[in-house]
């Protein structure tokens, strides 16, 4: 089956840079998605990792290390518009990469 | 605009009605999906259909039935259901539901009160 762990809450300041962690389980890995969701609205897609290493998409970046069962995503100039939750996806091991999702870090940017 | 709509976006209901939620996406995806998300849990899979054809029931209750009419709308009734059933429920959309680094699209979601 699959596990995964994150924080449930962080706080960061505005213009500042937070990593949010993201530990995971599973009987085989292919790949891990990083989605946010604003209050009320649906998740979106944020990131995909299936190689190890740092994948940058302009403020915010995506790491992945298999070895480890390890990710994070660090979010830089933080805005008060990041405030939302960040959620850890693996594709579950049914053959059919359904995705399984974490419980979601709740991140408030403060000003 | 994620080009998946979900309707109503908010509904109440006692527990001896029917009511259905409806999903269409506009993305011209083979693999559509009904997720619930509770508070403090996680995202949890109901239901998948993959070129209309439901490939994936999680030990979803009964009371929970959905419909797949064709690739572009999914819906799922509701009957008898019970306060617990209270939640957010996320229709989503994918290009192929078996294709590595296969992203989800979600809808804004359909809020579901059992009073």
């Amino acid at each position: 089956g699959q596990n995964i762990d994150q924080p449930t809450e962080m706080t960061a300041t505005e213009g500042a840079i937070v990593q949010i962690n993201c530990t995971y389980q599973t009987s085989g890995f292919n790949g891990l998605f990083w989605y946010q969701q604003h209050a009320g609205e649906a998740p979106t897609f944020l990131s995909y990792n299936v190689l190890d290493g740092l994948e940058e998409k302009g403020r915010f970046s995506s790491f992945l290390s298999r070895s480890k069962g390890y990710s994070y995503l660090l979010l830089k100039e933080l805005q008060m518009k990041d405030s939302a939750s960040y959620l850890c996806a693996v594709p579950d091991q049914t053959g059919a990469n359904n995705l399984f999702f974490g419980t979601g870090t709740r991140l408030t940017v403060i000003p | 605009e994620t080009g998946v709509t979900q309707t109503p976006r908010h509904l109440v209901m006692g527990m001896t009605n029917k009511k259905s939620l409806k999903c269409e996406q506009h993305l011209g995806h083979n693999a559509m999906y009904w997720y619930k998300q509770s508070a403090k849990k996680p995202l949890e899979l109901m239901f998948v259909y993959s070129l209309e054809e439901r490939v994936e029931n999680n030990s979803v209750p009964s009371r929970f039935s959905p419909e797949c009419p064709n690739s572009s709308h999914l819906f799922l009734h509701l009957h008898t259901l019970q306060p617990e059933d209270s939640a957010l429920y996320l229709c989503a959309s994918s290009q192929d539901q078996t294709a590595s680094g296969n992203t989800i699209y979600f809808g804004e979601g359909s809020w579901l009160t059992v009073v």
